[in-house]
């Protein structure tokens, strides 16, 4: 079946700090991949997406790149800031089956 | 403005008395989802829509009902709850899933506490 894993956490670091958070994902055929944030106290909301291998999903300064090969989607940022604190949702759709690993709380102190 | 508006945000009821949340969406989308967020374990999918009298089960239905009748509306059942249905649920839209196109829009929440 169809299954999303990324990387415990919390995950705390200081302003201008790189960020990394992993996300592998397991599923027959070509799934559509996403990563979703969620602010304190909000729903969540689309940060980026990719559609295809090879793509990469870019937004507010978050890049992932979704690589078949190590069925991976890995979300990246070169400077946090704090206002980067949330929850960060890796997540797949493949023949209309909605799936999101677990979340990764990330802390980014001034 | 476009959005997905849940009422009410806040519930704290007791075991056995049937409740219902309430979703409404204002874009028009066919697809709607109902998901509950479970500490360490991330949003799981209770019932989902892909357009008006058509529901399916998602990953944990057990205790839960959804109803379709309009297009904008997808309100989730409580008929007897329990203290395992605490937890934080989002009703979600899009404007359909088509292999992962279009992304889906989610309400603010509801927290659900059942003692």
């Amino acid at each position: 079946g169809n299954s999303v894993t990324q990387m415990e956490g919390p995950v705390t670091l200081s302003e201008e700090a790189f960020l990394t958070i992993n996300c592998t994902y397991t599923a027959t055929g070509y799934p559509s991949l996403f990563w979703y944030v969620q602010y304190p106290g909000e729903g969540l909301q689309l940060l980026l997406k990719a559609t295809k291998a090879d793509d990469k999903g870019s937004n507010k300064g978050f890049e992932a790149t979704y690589r078949k090969e190590t069925t991976s989607f890995h979300l990246e940022k070169g400077s946090v800031q704090v206002s980067d604190s949330a929850v960060y949702f890796c997540a797949l759709c493949n023949n209309n089956d909605m799936r999101f690993g677990a979340g990764t709380r990330l802390t980014v102190k001034p | 403005e476009a959005q997905v508006t849940q009422n009410p945000r806040y519930l704290i009821t007791v075991t056995g008395k049937k409740l219902t949340v309430t979703c409404s969406q204002n874009m028009n989308h066919e697809y709607m989802s109902w998901y509950r967020q479970d500490p360490g374990l991330g949003l799981r999918q209770i019932y989902y829509s892909m357009n008006v009298e058509v529901t399916d089960k998602g990953d944990v239905p057990e205790g839960y009902k959804v109803s379709r009748k309009e297009k904008r509306n997808f309100p989730l059942i409580l008929e007897s709850p329990s203290p395992n249905q605490t937890s934080l649920y989002f009703c979600a839209s899009s404007p359909g899933l088509a292999g992962g196109v279009y992304e889906q829009y989610f309400g603010p929440g509801t927290r659900l506490t059942v003692t």
